[in-house]
């Protein structure tokens, strides 16, 4: 597979559940990053890692907690969430940007997350 | 605070003609990136044109175009000869400044663009 895939696409859980998302990227980029985009809202950074080091959480709640084990993986693990938290949350991943800024992002398709 | 603004929720226009989706941003800094991306109802986000604040030609790809006019703080998108594929949601973001060596984007509203046959 190339670019970035996203596990799994759909989720559906109830608000004592505990589950993960899975991000992968095949691009060789050293970045990696989860948005959350709700409706009707602009797309909200979440977390930004950086040669598996997270270097920027943005003010988002302890329920959600990432982790890069790698610079091709990066997972979202959720537990407790609440309705509110019912979002599509997508994952991407660009090169080490020092001097570029012209680097796209690369994003996945994105899981729908559900929360009942 | 660096923002990205875009007025238009939702668009149409009618198949092969050519459509420009606004988008007005704010920074104080002399050196950013300007992105369009597209994202069709699968949800994954396209990376469609890149405009540098620094470049003094307007960024051309294929059929997209982009309309930069620094001293307005505007980079319009211009989609010429419309197809049903285009018919997407359309996001404008804007590279932060102070985050450059992570590649933080920061997201407008986006527009629904709707293709009319």
């Amino acid at each position: 597979e190339t670019g970035v895939t996203q596990t799994p696409r759909h989720l559906v859980m109830g608000m004592t559940n505990k589950k993960s998302l899975k991000c992968e990227q095949h691009l060789g980029h050293n970045a990696m990053y989860w948005y959350k985009q709700s409706a009707k809202k602009p797309l909200e950074l979440m977390f930004v890692y950086n040669f598996k080091e997270q270097t920027e959480n943005n003010s988002v709640p302890s329920r959600f907690s990432p982790e890069c084990p790698n610079s091709s993986h990066l997972f979202l693990h959720l537990h407790t969430l609440q309705p509110e938290d019912s979002a599509l949350y997508l994952c991407a991943s660009s090169q080490d940007l020092t001097e570029q800024m012209n680097t796209e992002a690369f994003f996945g398709q994105g899981t729908r997350l559900t929360v009942v | 605070a660096q923002k990205i603004t875009q007025t238009q929720p939702g668009m149409f226009v009618q198949e092969k003609e050519a459509v420009t989706l606004d988008c007005t941003y704010d920074t104080s800094d002399q050196s950013y990136g300007l992105f369009w991306y597209k994202q069709p109802s699968s949800g994954e986000m396209i990376f469609l044109i890149y405009q540098g604040s620094y470049d003094e030609q307007n960024a051309t790809e294929g059929r997209y175009s982009l309309n930069f006019q620094k001293a307005r703080k505007s980079a319009n998108l211009v989609i010429s000869a419309s197809q049903l594929g285009d018919s997407a949601m359309y996001f404008c973001a804007m590279r932060d400044p102070l985050s450059s060596n992570t590649g933080k984007l920061i997201f407008g509203q986006g527009t629904t663009l709707q293709v009319k046959p």
